[in-house]
């Protein structure tokens, strides 16, 4: 089974600063690899996928980068309406999420 | 539009099992795969397994098997997730997505207690 990584845990960050999620995945992956956003109550939603892809309909202030087993999630310019969980997930065997990441705004 | 409408929250006893749906509409059925996703009451998601609708082949995370199996009725264009041997420790929010995960339902929660 492939185990995903993500760091860190939690994070808090300002308005209007960047922030960085990692991902590590325990073996090659290629760029098989997708990004959700889950706020409170509702489903997750996806932002990325192959490791880069923007979903249309997503702020551009959102990216990801990365292949083999090294991958990142970069949020800019942070808003309020970026409080949320981030989660990465494997798609290249099976699926496997990575445990998330609690994203507050100070 | 494509929509993913899932069946209503469950409470159930210890050792019985479960069966929730997931209807879709908006779309062609047996285009696109059906993931299932465990929640636990503030935890990170599970991928549970999938089933592709035009064949009924399945592909499952190894902890869910033996507990969770996937089926579809093509007729009614929706697919179900039946829960066996249940514990408090299935106690969770089920959702189904689709392919690529771009549709998701709304999530069942389903509750174990005595």
């Amino acid at each position: 089974d492939i185990r995903m990584t993500q760091t860190p845990a939690s994070l808090s960050a300002s308005l209007g600063e960047s922030v960085t999620i990692t991902c590590r995945a325990s073996q090659d992956i290629g760029k098989s690899l997708l990004w959700f956003q889950q706020k409170t109550g509702k489903p997750p939603k996806i932002l990325i996928y192959t490791a880069s892809n923007l979903v249309s309909g997503i702020s551009p202030r959102f990216s990801g980068s990365g292949s083999g087993t090294q991958f990142s999630l970069k949020i800019s310019s942070l808003k309020p309406e970026d409080t949320a969980n981030y989660y990465c997930c494997q798609g290249y065997s099976l699926y496997t999420f990575g445990a998330g990441t609690k994203l507050e705004l100070k | 539009q494509v929509q993913l409408q899932q069946s209503g929250a469950e409470l159930t006893k210890p050792g019985s099992s479960v069966k929730i749906s997931c209807k879709a509409s908006g779309y062609t059925f047996t285009s696109y795969d059906i993931s299932w996703i465990k929640q636990r009451p503030g935890q990170a998601l599970e991928w549970i397994g999938a089933i592709n609708p035009g064949s009924g082949g399945t592909g499952y995370n190894e902890k869910f098997k033996g507990k969770a199996t996937l089926t579809v009725d093509k007729s009614s264009s929706t697919a179900f997730m039946q829960l066996s041997s249940l514990t408090p420790e299935d106690t969770a929010v089920y959702y189904c997505a689709t392919g690529s995960f771009d549709y998701w339902g709304q999530g069942v929660m389903v509750t174990v207690s005595s």
